[in-house]
């Protein structure tokens, strides 16, 4: 099973400021990387697929990159509704497996 | 649209089976894709627990496998999951969620709005 690790467990930032979140996989991953958003007491929403393409409807200021084993997901200037826990999953290898996530909280 | 809902008892005792239907609209299921259940504990991260092909193939998460079955009713549109001898553990959000059927396409675009069971005498 891969294991993935996201850092930090939590994330404080001001609105306007840059967010960077990063991901690891214990193994090669290739750019099967998805990330995804999750508010309170709703089900996540998928914001990037491949490493680094945007789903449909998500805003230019969220952008993925990495490959391998690294990843990295910036969210360039936080907005208010950008406040949220964030996961990575891996689709390389079954079982699909996500991160622990990370909490971007309000500083 | 496409969308997902999921159904079923809120409340399992231990030991019994859990059991979710997740009714899917604005899709048809034997179009394609895989069908696929997730779970969450309270306070927790993500679990796969498993997927569905239209054709009844499918891939279980192997900490889940002994205990989980996933079906499928392409007449109703809708699938299925049973998780057998449940305990606390097994309390959690139930999602269903849509993937896609090729490797680089396995992510989850479409998600159900999630189901609580709680496991508890």
């Amino acid at each position: 099973e891969i294991v993935m690790t996201q850092s930090p467990a939590t994330l404080s930032v001001s609105p306007g400021e840059r967010a960077t979140l990063s991901c690891r996989a214990s193994q090669s991953v290739s750019s099967n990387l998805a990330w995804y958003q999750q508010k309170p007491g709703q089900a996540p929403r998928l914001l990037i697929y491949g490493a680094s393409t945007r789903a449909t409807g998500i805003p230019a200021r969220f952008s993925g990159s990495g490959s391998g084993t690294e990843f990295t997901l910036t969210i360039s200037s936080l907005q208010s509704e950008d406040f949220a826990v964030y996961y990575c999953q891996q689709y390389n290898n079954w079982p699909l497996t996500f991160g622990q996530g990370t909490k971007v909280e309000i500083k | 649209q496409v969308q997902l809902q999921e159904s079923g008892p809120g409340l399992v005792k231990p030991s019994e089976t859990l059991s979710l239907t997740c009714a899917v609209s604005g899709y048809s299921i034997s179009s394609g894709y895989y069908w696929g259940w997730i779970r969450q504990p309270p306070g927790k991260g993500l679990e796969w627990i498993g997927s569905i092909y239209h054709s009844g193939s499918t891939y279980y998460n192997p900490s889940l496998k002994s205990r989980v079955t996933i079906s499928v009713d392409t007449s109703k549109n809708q699938f299925s999951l049973k998780l057998s001898s449940v305990t606390a553990a097994d309390t959690a959000v139930y999602y269903c969620a849509r993937h896609g059927t090729a490797l680089h396409r396995y992510y989850f675009d479409y998600w159900g709005q999630g189901t609580l069971v709680t496991v508890s005498s």
